[in-house]
């Protein structure tokens, strides 16, 4: 168990749909990442947040947006839904803001099911 | 574009063989290199390479990074049924991180 919580653990919903995923750091990191898996794509980096800020976007759609609010938790949002938008989305938490020198700490997940 | 290669993409070895797993990367501003176990769900960290650590250990997995072939490789001696995972590398590089495809690798009793 990482520490790092993720709500709900499965969710099926229809295209053009909006979803919200949930995501609890570790006590005391301040850095939220998401990610999304999917079984063609492979792992992508999303977005990242620190201490309520963004820091870093990566491969995130326009359709898709996040927000880290002040008691450190995070979601994330995905709009219009694809099919293609079926994958499993994790988040991951770390102490810092720096990606490149810091231990990342991966939640359980959530999956996604476009219908 | 930033790339991220692993190979082989799949292995299957007998317990107590000795794997070598490769990742390979083109990326502009390389910052640091991961590698990563996922089981079954979530990826669990194993080793972070920068510049100013270029070799780590931790019981029988180690992993080298080679900056100027742009590439790292994952050792695991005296492979377990335990070790049987999806092994993922990553790179950080600026404002992003790339994943490779990972390695599958079976190790059978």
């Amino acid at each position: 168990d990482s520490g790092v919580t993720q709500t709900p653990k499965h969710l099926i919903t229809a295209t053009g749909q909006r979803v919200t995923l949930r995501c609890s750091p570790r006590s005391g990191d301040l850095s939220v990442y998401w990610y999304q898996q999917s079984l063609d794509q492979g792992l992508q980096f999303l977005i990242q947040y620190y201490n309520g800020e963004e820091r870093a976007k990566g491969n995130i759609l326009e359709r898709f947006s996040a927000q880290q609010f002040p008691d450190l938790h995070s979601e994330l949002n995905l709009s219009s839904l694809e099919l293609g938008d079926s994958a499993l989305y994790f988040c991951a938490s770390s102490l810092s803001v720096d990606r490149g020198n810091n231990e990342q700490f991966f939640g359980p997940g959530t999956r996604l099911t476009v219908l | 574009e930033d790339k991220v290669v692993q190979s082989p993409l799949s292995l299957v070895v007998h317990e107590g063989d000795t794997v070598t797993l490769n990742c390979s990367y083109e990326v502009t501003n390389f910052r640091s290199l991961l590698w990563y176990k996922q089981e079954k769900k979530a990826p669990t960290f194993l080793f972070m390479l920068t510049s100013s650590g270029i070799e780590k250990k931790s019981g029988r997995l180690s992993s080298i990074l080679d900056k100027k072939e742009l590439s790292s490789i994952l050792n695991i001696t005296a492979t377990q049924t335990g070790d049987s995972a999806i092994y993922l590398c990553a790179v950080e590089s600026g404002n992003d991180m790339r994943f490779g495809a990972g390695t599958r690798l079976t190790v059978k009793p």
